[in-house]
């Protein structure tokens, strides 16, 4: 099975900052790739797919890249509100992995 | 409004079952995939379960044997049945959509969860 592993694990960063979290696939999955992110005590919920086509609502600070086993998630400009658990997955097949997830904290 | 809502979850023994259950509206479970994914307490995301629209099915290891996901198409419902039940099985149950019908593959509808607790 393929093995989706995130990092860092967690970090810190002022408002404003720009945040990078990369996300690899232990095998080529194309672009089918999302992005979740989790506030405290709340549903995961759906911000990029097909690895960088942002979901109807979802803020334009947030853009992800990549293709193959490679990709991005990227926070430009971060707010408080972004403090949150985010979540890879891939979903070209099962099964559906999800990465470790990166824990984001306000500096 | 498209929605999915959870329940059915609680307190069970070890070595116990429980059939927790997911009612959709706004959409037809069996024109899309339907997941099971869980997060234990402290925890990351775990996929679970899938069924697809023809009905085939698929399990992550750590519960092929014991759990089995199903439909009910005239109540528009989907289930996990959970058996053997181990401690370690104590989490948050989410279901989530992917949406088949827009051609779209990623979890976009997620349930609010129902907690399962294992424990004597």
């Amino acid at each position: 099975d393929i093995q989706m592993t995130q990092s860092p694990s967690s970090l810190s960063a002022s408002v404003g900052d720009t945040v990078t979290i990369t996300c690899r696939a232990s095998q080529g999955i194309s672009n089918y790739l999302a992005w979740y992110q989790q506030k405290p005590g709340k549903v995961p919920k759906l911000l990029i797919y097909v690895s960088s086509t942002l979901q109807s609502g979802v803020p334009s600070r947030f853009s992800g890249s990549g293709s193959g086993t490679d990709f991005t998630l990227t926070i430009s400009s971060l707010q408080p509100e972004d403090v949150a658990t985010y979540y890879c997955q891939k979903y070209d097949s099962a099964p559906l992995t999800f990465g470790g997830g990166t824990k984001v904290e306000i500096k | 409004e498209v929605q999915l809502v959870e329940s059915g979850g609680g307190l069970i023994q070890p070595g116990g079952s429980l059939r927790i259950s997911c009612a959709a509206s706004g959409f037809t479970v069996n024109r899309n995939y339907m997941n099971w994914v869980r997060q234990a307490p402290g925890k990351g995301l775990e996929w679970l379960s899938i069924i697809y629209t023809g009905g085939n099915t698929n399990y992550a290891d750590s519960v092929k044997g014991r759990f089995t996901i199903s439909r009910d198409n005239s109540k528009n419902t989907v289930y996990l049945q959970m058996n053997s039940l181990r401690a370690e099985d104590t989490a948050v149950y989410y279901c989530a959509r992917q949406d088949v019908e827009a051609a779209r593959y990623d979890m976009d509808v997620w349930g609010q969860g129902t907690t399962v607790t294992v424990s004597s």
